[in-house]
């Protein structure tokens, strides 16, 4: 089972910043936490991942809590192409390592 | 970057027949590689793990002799789904990690495929 929880769905206007939440309680010391997304009929895309440090990329920053029991993806300037399902995912850090999936959660970017 | 392909992309098959795809890291090696299963409307499930060189390692509620994954090389793993039937239509997809020169890279993410539309008719 995935040790994740994501909203369902959620809409942000174009133009704005996207704040996605997770929680993962459950997370033990070895484990990163993943971020995901799903454009319809394609698969994943990889878009950020850390241990217990924030993070940025070119695509979205990630900031999770000291305690490390819940994150959240930021999507500064949420465009149009950025309406996909979001994966947050924990995982150990090896090739071996399974990834497992959620629900996720739905993002509908609004003109 | 690293890229994970699969083929086809897209297949129709009558019923009764055998099915192959195939996953292949373009750029690096994979000595596992995952299979997944993602029905519409709904996310990905972990049929297996796909391991060069030895047997794969099906999740709880796969058949593996319904779904056959040969991992023969570094670069190439294949799913084959046997006496296809309607309800095996679903969209498969394959991921890999980078593992690098020493066989293990810490810290990676996974490469997924662009995954493979299979209708059963």
């Amino acid at each position: 089972d995935a040790k994740t929880t994501q909203p369902t769905s959620m809409d942000c206007a174009e133009g704005r910043a996207a704040n996605l939440p997770c929680n993962h309680s459950t997370i033990s010391g070895n484990e990163y936490v993943y971020w995901y997304r799903q454009i319809h009929s394609q698969g994943p895309q990889y878009i950020i991942h850390g241990l217990k440090n924030n993070e940025t990329n070119e695509m979205a920053s990630l900031i999770i809590t000291e305690d490390r029991k819940s994150s959240t993806l930021i999507l500064p300037h949420a465009t149009l192409r950025d309406t996909a399902v979001y994966y947050c995912i924990v995982s150990g850090k090896t090739s071996y390592d399974k990834v497992i999936f959620g629900p996720g959660t739905s993002l509908s970017v609004i003109p | 970057g690293a890229v994970v392909s699969q083929h086809p992309s897209r297949v129709i098959c009558k019923s009764g027949t055998s099915v192959k795809i195939e996953c292949r890291s373009l750029d690096f090696q994979a000595t596992t590689m995952f299979w997944y299963r993602q029905f519409p409307k709904q996310s990905l499930m972990l049929m297996a793990t796909s391991n060069e060189g030895s047997k794969a390692t099906y999740e709880q509620g796969v058949e593996k002799d319904k779904f056959l994954i040969n991992h023969a090389s570094l670069t190439l793993s294949t799913l084959t789904v046997t006496s296809a039937h309607p309800e095996d239509s679903s969209f498969y997809i394959c991921s890999a990690r980078d593992e690098g020169d020493r066989g293990t890279v810490e810290n990676t993410e996974a490469f997924f495929g662009q995954g493979t539309r299979l209708t059963v008719v």
